[in-house]
């Protein structure tokens, strides 16, 4: 079965600073990986996925998500902070029966 | 075009009372999931559609739980004789088709409080 951990419920960065906010897999076939973003009082909102081609993936808002098999980690990262970054970051894996399996989730503030 | 639109976005009611929530998804997907987002937790699967059918309800917590999606469009998530641990946000999704790079846009949900 697959499933996904995140490292950290709440994570703390200044404004201009790098994110990161880290997820790890498990999953005995190669896994489809994906990172959302939940804004107060909003719904999931779809940063980037991974599905097998290149392991650097860029998303939207200047994020991007390394995938490495070695280390079964998918951790998303940010060169430099926004206070409108501030939010609820998921990571989910998507399971053989097609549904998503989600991570706690992390709560990312900025500090201006 | 539209999002998934999702009705109440607030739903109050009685220990025991029976709730009806409601999912548009967006136009020509095939596919529809239902996820409850308890406090502090992540969204977890309940019930997914393909079509008219449900292809996968292994989420679904008891037989107090019944979605349907009768005409393959608009689904509607059941809860009878709802109890205070039923109280979460209960999320839908839609995809295009179920596939494994078909990604799942997701409503605002509903937020389910059981008094």
């Amino acid at each position: 079965a697959q499933s996904v951990t995140q490292l950290g419920s709440h994570v703390s960065v200044s404004e201009g600073a790098l994110v990161l906010l880290r997820c790890n897999y498990s999953s005995s076939v190669p896994p489809y990986l994906f990172w959302y973003v939940q804004y107060p009082n909003q719904g999931l909102q779809l940063l980037l996925k991974y599905t097998s081609a290149a392991t650097l993936v860029k998303g939207i808002n200047g994020f991007e998500a390394e995938f490495k098999k070695s280390e079964t980690s998918f951790h998303l990262t940010k060169p430099s902070a926004h206070m409108s970054d501030a939010a609820e970051y998921f990571c989910a894996v998507l399971t053989g029966a097609n549904n998503l399996f989600f991570g706690t989730g992390t709560r990312l503030t900025v500090i201006p | 075009g539209a999002g998934v639109s999702q009705t109440p976005s607030n739903k109050v009611t009685e220990k025991g009372k029976y709730v009806e929530l409601r999912c548009d998804p967006i136009s020509g997907h095939t596919a529809l999931y239902w996820y409850r987002q308890s406090l502090g937790q992540g969204p977890e699967f309940l019930i997914y559609f393909q079509g008219t059918g449900a292809a996968d309800d292994s989420g679904l917590p008891n037989d107090r739980f019944f979605a349907v999606r009768p005409e393959g469009s608009v689904s509607t998530l059941k809860i009878q004789r709802t109890e205070r641990g039923d109280s979460a946000v209960y999320l839908c999704a839609s995809s295009l088709s179920p596939g494994s790079t078909d990604t799942q846009y997701f409503g605002p949900g509903t937020r389910l409080t059981v008094l």
